[in-house]
């Protein structure tokens, strides 16, 4: 069964902190890992990894992918209170069909 | 503008009553998800759809169906035979079915049974 594992399950920083939100997985047949922002409603999609050690960048948030050892990593830096969000992990596992199993998510508070 | 609507935000209903969950997509996607939230869990995959008049189970189908006969539209049926309905409802689409995009979603509807 595939697996996707946050951590941490929750975290509270101040602003202007950095943090990083981890991601680990175990899946049968990996073809790309994403990343997504949860404010209140809709997840909207910050990040797509398919190839390991290469960072993609957006402002002051980063992810990158380690396919041997099988994780990824989320690093928001100069946090901000509008980064407070539930950050969701998700991988396809490419078995066929796009399917996306995902984690159960870090949830982000950031107080001034 | 482009996007994905959800229909209603909120829906109560009460236990052994069949409910359906709308979901619109104008992004001219060809394949098109539900997916149910509860608290603390992920996203867990319900049903999805590669094409018009195609369906496939999820991991979690039992007590729900779905229907694909236009493009635009993949509405959910909450049946009474679904032991456990009060969730979130998240609908998302992709341009293909095939991977290597990402899933654009809907805003969602709260679904509550009693």
């Amino acid at each position: 069964e595939d697996k996707v594992v946050q951590s941490p399950l929750s975290l509270v920083v101040h602003e202007g902190d950095t943090v990083t939100l981890n991601c680990s997985y175990e899946v049968t047949n990996f073809r790309s890992l994403l990343w997504y922002k949860q404010e209140k409603k809709a997840p909207t999609f910050l990040f797509m990894l398919t190839s390991s050690g290469i960072e993609k960048k957006s402002g002051r948030l980063s992810s990158i992918l380690d396919k041997k050892e099988l994780f990824s990593i989320l690093n928001i830096t100069a946090t901000q209170t509008g980064d407070s969000a539930v950050y969701l992990c998700a991988v396809d596992s490419g078995a066929g069909s796009y399917q996306l199993t995902f984690g159960k998510g870090t949830k982000l508070s950031v107080i001034p | 503008d482009g996007g994905i609507t959800q229909s209603p935000k909120y829906l109560f209903r009460k236990e052994g009553q069949n409910v359906t969950l709308s979901c619109e997509q104008n992004l001219n996607h060809d394949a098109m998800y539900w997916y149910r939230q509860d608290p603390g869990q992920g996203l867990r995959l319900i049903y999805y759809s590669q094409i018009v008049n195609d369906f496939q189970k999820g991991d979690i189908a039992e007590g729900y169906s779905v229907s694909r006969e236009k493009k635009e539209s993949f509405p959910l049926t909450v049946t009474s035979a679904q032991k456990n309905p009060t969730a979130f409802y998240l609908c998302a689409s992709s341009i293909a079915g095939t991977g290597g995009y990402e899933q654009y979603f809907g805003p969602g509807t709260r679904l509550t049974v009693t």
